[in-house]
């Protein structure tokens, strides 16, 4: 079955610094790629999604590019910020041939960031 | 433009109990997914509703079942309620089943079940 793992948490850093969340993942058929925040108290959030392989996801300065050869989706951020804190989840979903989609997706465990000023 | 709208918020219940979690969907979404999250954990697929029937389910008891309204708002029943049913219950909302835009969720802030 479908499956994602990602990288021990918790990442605590520093204001300005890289970030880096990595997300490995294992699936049948052709599954489009997602990061997932949750900020406290609050639903998730879709950040950034990669449908196909070499796609690259990007919004608010966060980026992942899916990597159909080693099975990836790194989220990347060159200087994070305070607010950034949060909890980020790498999911999928499956894609059937034909281009199907259906919505079920799977997470990973989640990883949570804190940054300090 | 509302959300996805949960009710209720908060909830405590005893073993053995039943429990309802309600969902509003996003503006013109049509499809409703129930997922549980545990503490520390991942959101798990529960099911998924469109057309008022159960389209997708996940590894999940009987216990849980659910409804879509015509209005697309959705329940999600869990019987007999055992300490482990405790978690942050989310509801999400999409449009398009069979289309990328299927996997495009909006999420709700969930409706979080103690059970003692």
């Amino acid at each position: 079955g479908n499956s994602v793992t990602q990288m021990e948490g918790p990442v605590t850093l520093s204001e300005e610094a890289f970030l880096t969340i990595n997300c490995t993942y294992t699936a049948t058929g052709y599954p489009s790629l997602f990061w997932y925040v949750q900020y406290p108290g609050e639903g998730l959030q879709l950040l950034l999604k990669a449908t196909k392989a070499d796609d690259k996801g990007s919004n608010k300065g966060f980026e992942a590019t899916y990597r159909k050869e080693t099975t990836s989706f790194h989220l990347e951020k060159g200087s994070v910020q305070v607010s950034d804190s949060a909890v980020y989840f790498c999911a999928l979903s499956d894609r059937h041939a034909g281009g199907t989609s259906y919505g079920k997706l799977t997470f990973g465990q989640g990883t949570i960031l804190t940054v300090h000023p | 433009d509302a959300g996805v709208t949960q009710s209720p918020t908060h909830l405590i219940k005893t073993r053995g109990q039943q429990v309802t979690l309600r969902c509003s969907p996003k503006s013109g979404h049509d499809t409703v997914s129930w997922y549980q999250q545990a503490l520390g954990q991942g959101p798990q697929f529960i099911f998924q509703y469109y057309e008022e029937e159960e389209r997708q389910r996940g590894n999940f008891p009987d216990r849980f079942s659910g409804h879509q309204f015509p209005n697309y708002s959705s329940e999600l029943n869990v019987n007999a309620l055992l300490l482990g049913d405790s978690a942050l219950y989310l509801c999400a909302s999409s449009f398009g089943q069979g289309t990328s835009g299927a996997n495009v969720l909006t999420f709700g802030a969930g409706s979080r079940l103690t059970v003692l």
